[in-house]
């Protein structure tokens, strides 16, 4: 069974600070995407990353897929009270069905 | 032009009842998921069908069963609801890796 733990579970920061939040596995996957999801909604698609190494950036996040595919980072500069939400990070497996598994989230609180 | 719909959006109900949720996604996306997230907001996938074939089938209870008449729709039938099945359901389509998500049915039963 393939197992995302993030960390940390919850993080409450003040309005212009930076924070990073981090998906590990043991497990290696083809493909990671992070996800942000708001109260009464269903996640939304932020990013994917596909190759080791791999650095995107979506304004004033960055996410980075680990050498060897096992992990991932979310970094958010100056965060803002918009970015308010629970971080879903998502792998991909490999193999002739692509299973997706969900990390166990990251719930952001920004103040202003 | 909603991506993926769910019906009903919020359903209260008693133990031992029948209900379903439906989902539809106009993306003409080739494979739909149904997730579970319970309380603490761990999001966990209950079942999956590509082109209307059943793909993926978690172990979740023969009380639920998926039933996907078109590639764009897949319901969720779910027989003698118990305390334990209340959670949000979501339903989700992709044609890669990218999930695209509905807004969610929250199932409360008492």
């Amino acid at each position: 069974t393939q197992l995302l733990e993030q960390s940390p579970q919850f993080l409450s920061i003040q309005e212009g600070e930076n924070l990073t939040v981090y998906c590990n596995s043991s497990s290696v996957f083809s493909s990671l995407q992070w996800y942000r999801q708001e109260p009464g909604e269903g996640p939304v698609l932020l990013v994917t990353v596909v190759t080791g190494g791999e650095v995107k950036k979506l304004k004033r996040l960055t996410f980075q897929f680990g050498d060897a595919r096992k992990d991932s980072s979310l970094h958010i500069t100056a965060a803002q009270p918009g970015d308010t939400g629970l971080y879903l990070c998502a792998g991909t497996g490999s193999g002739g069905y692509q299973k997706v598994t969900f990390g166990t989230g990251t719930k952001l609180q920004v103040i202003p | 032009d909603t991506a993926v719909s769910q019906t009903p959006k919020y359903l209260v109900t008693q133990m031992g009842n029948d209900k379903s949720i439906k989902c539809e996604q106009n993306l003409g996306h080739d494979t739909m998921y149904w997730y579970k997230q319970d309380s603490k907001k761990f999001l966990k996938i209950m079942f999956s069908y590509n082109n209307k074939e059943l793909i993926i089938n978690e172990t979740v209870p023969n009380r639920f069963s998926p039933k996907s008449p078109d590639k764009a729709h897949l319901n969720l039938h779910i027989n003698s609801l118990e305390l334990g099945d209340s959670a949000v359901y979501f339903c989700a389509s992709s044609q890669a890796r990218e999930q695209y998500f509905g807004p969610g049915t929250r199932l409360t039963v008492t």
